[in-house]
């Protein structure tokens, strides 16, 4: 089955990097996301990446993925104040749309 | 228009109301999905709907009854709801049920009471 951990909670100062990670246990999965919820809004798509890659680059954020491990991680590069939020990851497996998502990593950027 | 719009953005209701929760968008998309998040937890599955059709019911109580009227709406009618159902509930569409990208609605805030 699917079940996807997050640890829960990162502080960082502004114009940090900062890395949040996921685990994830269905070796099955094709895509992995990365989801941003600002509070009390909903969630907003940020990247996701195929189940045969191991990084992928958009602007400040990159994903690595460690198959072997199944290790998920997002990289924000230069984190803003704007970046504070709750980032869920998420898995899915081909052919099956739902959505299986981790706790969520909350991230807090102290200017 | 990339938006899912919900409809209201917060909702209180009593046990014994009657009330709905709307969801709208104009992408063409084929799927749409309900979710229920709690308070500091995940989004869970409630229904997919695909082609107008509900393809999922991941065992929610009775009390919660989706409808698709077209291919653009999708409500969730609500009816003799306990306390413990308060919650941030999503509406999500993606161009099909077997689509990567699912796009989220902004969520309808509900509180029973």
């Amino acid at each position: 089955g699917e079940d996807v951990e997050q640890s829960l909670f990162l502080s960082v100062r502004e114009g940090d990097s900062s890395v949040i990670n996921c685990t994830y246990t269905d070796s099955s999965s094709t895509y992995l996301y990365w989801y941003k919820q600002e509070p009390g809004a909903g969630l907003q798509l940020l990247t996701y990446i195929f189940s045969n890659m191991d990084m992928k680059q958009d602007q400040r954020l990159t994903v690595l993925l460690n198959k072997k491990d199944k290790h998920l991680s997002l990289r924000i590069a230069d984190t803003q104040t704007g970046d504070s939020a709750i980032y869920f990851c998420a898995e899915s497996i081909y052919g099956n749309n739902r959505l299986a998502f981790g706790k969520g990593n909350q991230v807090v950027v102290i200017p | 228009d990339t938006e899912v719009t919900q409809t209201p953005k917060h909702l209180v209701m009593g046990m014994t109301n009657k009330k709905s929760l709307k969801c709208e968008q104009h992408m063409g998309h084929r799927a749409m999905y309900w979710y229920k998040q709690k308070a500091k937890k995940p989004p869970e599955l409630m229904f997919v709907y695909s082609y107008e059709k509900l393809s999922i019911n991941e065992s929610v109580p009775s009390r919660f009854s989706p409808e698709c009227p077209n291919s653009s709406l999708l409500n969730l009618h609500l009816h003799a709801l306990q306390p413990e159902d308060s919650a941030l509930y999503l509406c999500a569409s993606s161009q099909t049920d077997r689509d990567t990208e699912a796009f989220f609605g902004q969520g309808t805030r509900l509180t029973v009471v």
